[in-house]
């Protein structure tokens, strides 16, 4: 019972250094999406994906990029990092048909930037 | 602009008791409303849902409660656990289809006292 595996669980980077976090769901799963929470900030969507093949931005997109790469995977770039992007990041997935609207999460990725 | 609000960050209750979470909006599109609790390092899990033709919903101890002409929504939850203490997050979404971009409220961290 994996369901949304997300890597790493910690990660520190200097300013400037680039990183990815992956996402991998195994529910056969349409839609993923990328979250951020910070303190006192509740949950921001980054990017999402509604189906493999295509990508759209979310409310704080700007200073990421994602790849669907397949339908089980969905990975979060940091091309240059900044102390602003500190947080910690979760992964989620969910069926993309009318239901419960249930999002399945990750366990989240912790990012530290210097 | 915050969309959803949770003006409450935090709640303790005795064992035993009620608790009552309370969420507003302000987006009159909104058609469907989720509760997610987190637990320390981990991800959001669902907890229940309401679509917005509805103004009650149940799921064993929990119960959501929609007042769409008050734009609020409260989660009950009866009788109150150790285990429930989490952070609790209001979310809904005005997509009426097939995906979701959920907006999140801040969260209130619930403490049940045994």
């Amino acid at each position: 019972n994996a369901g949304v595996t997300q890597t790493p669980k910690f990660q520190v980077l200097k300013t400037g250094q680039s990183m990815t976090l992956q996402c991998a769901q195994d529910m056969n799963h349409n839609s993923m999406y990328w979250y951020r929470q910070d303190p006192g900030m509740g949950l921001r969507l980054i990017y999402y994906s509604a189906s493999e093949g295509t990508t759209d931005k979310g409310e704080v997109p700007n200073g990421y990029n994602v790849s669907r790469l397949n339908k089980r995977e969905f990975s979060l770039r940091l091309e240059s990092a900044a102390p602003s992007q500190t947080s910690v990041y979760f992964c989620a997935s969910e069926a993309g048909d009318w239901d419960t609207g249930e999002l399945f999460f990750g366990e989240g990725s912790r990012l530290t930037v210097l | 602009d915050q969309q959803v609000k949770q003006n409450s960050p935090s709640l303790s209750v005795q064992e035993g008791r009620i608790s009552i979470l309370n969420c507003d909006y302000t987006n009159s599109m909104f058609d469907y409303f989720l509760w997610y609790k987190k637990y320390p390092a981990e991800g959001p899990t669902f907890l229940i849902s309401i679509s917005s033709i509805k103004d009650k919903n149940e799921d064993g101890r929990f119960t959501v409660f929609l007042n769409k002409s008050a734009k609020h929504l409260s989660l009950h939850i009866v009788p109150s656990q150790p285990g429930d203490s989490a952070v609790y997050f209001c979310a809904a979404s005005d997509n009426g289809g097939s995906n979701y971009k959920l907006t999140f409220g801040k969260g209130t961290l619930l403490t049940v006292n045994p």
